[in-house]
């Protein structure tokens, strides 16, 4: 069975520059986390989805970050503009339903802002 | 304002060596705790906790969660090098809907 797919794996963008990530969860898996990780840090919860229906946003800093999960699969989460702060590793993560706590991380992107 | 503290931050251990991990939380509406391992990449499941004194075990590893107290603990015994990872503790509250709140880690390094 294929794992949570994240892409890219890495991203150097200067800064006021817009950034896309993009996720593809686990077949079957209906709830989809977004998650920022900084160094040193556990994972903050940005946007959590159960389908297509983005059921907590409120850590999404909105005048900048937007999510969207078409369909209830695939996931985009999109920077604009970017700031020397947004440098971290962002994740996505996806579980079956009902087991929330269940969660399967992908690889993550590590977005650099110069 | 909610909070999940873990302790050590960091460990150097030698294998064979027995380590206890803690993570502490303060929450709104606790409902369990969880655990995971992140190697270099992403974190994977480990355990997850709901009742107090019931320990669980996979392996070498073992968790018990003592909800009065407001603690869990995790015990590897007889480290090997694969162990070497950040462990990450996470509990989840129910506040409007579910949410959860991660510690930072605890990073071990097992060395041969």
């Amino acid at each position: 069975e294929a794992g949570v797919v994240q892409s890219p794996r890495y991203k150097i963008i200067e800064k006021k520059q817009p950034v896309a990530f993009w996720c593809n969860p686990i077949s079957g898996h209906n709830t989809l986390y977004w998650y920022l990780q900084n160094l040193g840090q556990g994972p903050e919860l940005l946007i959590r989805y159960e389908n297509e229906e983005a059921v907590d946003d409120s850590q999404l800093p909105k005048d900048r970050f937007s999510a969207e999960r078409l369909k209830g699969v695939d996931s985009t989460l999109k920077i604009q503009p970017a700031e020397l702060g947004d440098s971290a590793v962002y994740l996505c993560a996806s579980s079956p339903t009902g087991r929330s706590y269940e969660q399967y991380f992908g690889p993550g992107t590590r977005l650099t802002v110069t | 304002e909610d909070k999940v503290v873990q302790s050590p931050l960091s460990l150097v251990v030698h294998e064979g060596d027995t380590v206890t991990l803690n993570c502490s939380y303060e929450v709104t509406n606790f409902r369990s705790l969880l655990w995971y391992k992140q190697e270099k990449k992403a974190p994977t499941f480990l355990f997850m906790l709901t009742s107090s004194g019931i320990e669980k075990k996979s392996g070498r590893l073992s968790s018990i969660l003592d909800k009065k107290e407001l603690f869990s603990i995790l015990n590897i015994t007889a480290t090997q090098t694969g162990d070497s990872a950040v462990y990450l503790c996470a509990v989840e509250a129910i506040q409007g809907t579910y949410k959860y709140i991660f510690g930072t880690g605890t990073r071990l390094k097992v060395l041969a």
